[in-house]
């Protein structure tokens, strides 16, 4: 079965500071990868994914994922984080013509 | 472009009521699925269409719950009876042609309460 799983529950970084978010993944086949954010009484929002090609993958408000198949990992990371990037964070593998989705992880950045 | 769009956005109802909720997919989008999340178990694949035609249904949790995709513009998600373990978040999206890991469209979801 495809699966993800996103290890931390809560990850608090500081504005300004760099933002990590882990995901390492379980398929069989090629890994199809996704990242989504979603902002308090909102649905999911698409940043990027993975299917095939360059390792580092750039997304939406700045955020880019690497894929790194030895480590079977897809963390998503931000450079310098914004206040407004606090939300849940959610990363997901496509299998059997579906997303399988993490359990989440809310990301509070401290002013 | 409207993106997709969920009604009602609250629903607040009684145990063993009837609950309808109502999804307008992305226009030219063919698939369309139905989530739902909740703290305890977090975001739930329900069921999925593609072309109109439910093709798993694997994730609707019991006989109360059905779905139906009448055509490419709406989608309907009915409970019958409600019970109050029903009381969670329910998302729709859709996403474009062709079928495979494309990107998921996601409405802004229906927050109902059984009480």
């Amino acid at each position: 079965a495809q699966s993800v799983a996103q290890p931390e529950d809560q990850v608090n970084v500081a504005e300004g500071n760099p933002l990590t978010v882990k995901c390492t993944y379980s398929v069989s086949g090629n890994p199809y990868l996704f990242w989504y954010v979603q902002y308090p009484n909102r649905g999911l929002q698409f940043l990027l994914k993975y299917i095939t090609g360059d390792n580092l993958v750039k997304g939406s408000y700045g955020f880019e994922a690497e894929f790194n198949k030895s480590q079977t990992s897809f963390h998503l990371k931000k450079p310098s984080a914004l206040v407004s990037d606090s939300a849940l964070y959610f990363c997901a593998t496509y299998g059997n013509n579906r997303l399988a989705f993490g359990k989440g992880n809310q990301v509070v950045v401290i002013p | 472009d409207a993106g997709v769009i969920q009604s009602p956005r609250h629903e607040v109802t009684e145990m063993g009521q009837e609950v309808t909720l109502r999804c307008k997919p992305i226009s030219g989008h063919n698939s369309l699925f139905w989530y739902r999340q909740t703290m305890m178990r977090g975001l739930e694949l329900l069921i999925y269409f593609n072309n109109n035609v439910p093709i798993d249904d694997s994730g609707m949790p019991e006989d109360r719950f059905s779905a139906k995709m009448p055509n490419a513009s709406f989608s309907t998600l009915k409970i019958q009876p409600s019970e109050p373990r029903d009381s969670a978040v329910y998302f729709c999206a859709s996403s474009p042609p062709p079928t495979g890991p494309g990107t998921q469209y996601f409405g802004p979801g229906t927050r109902l309460t059984v009480l």
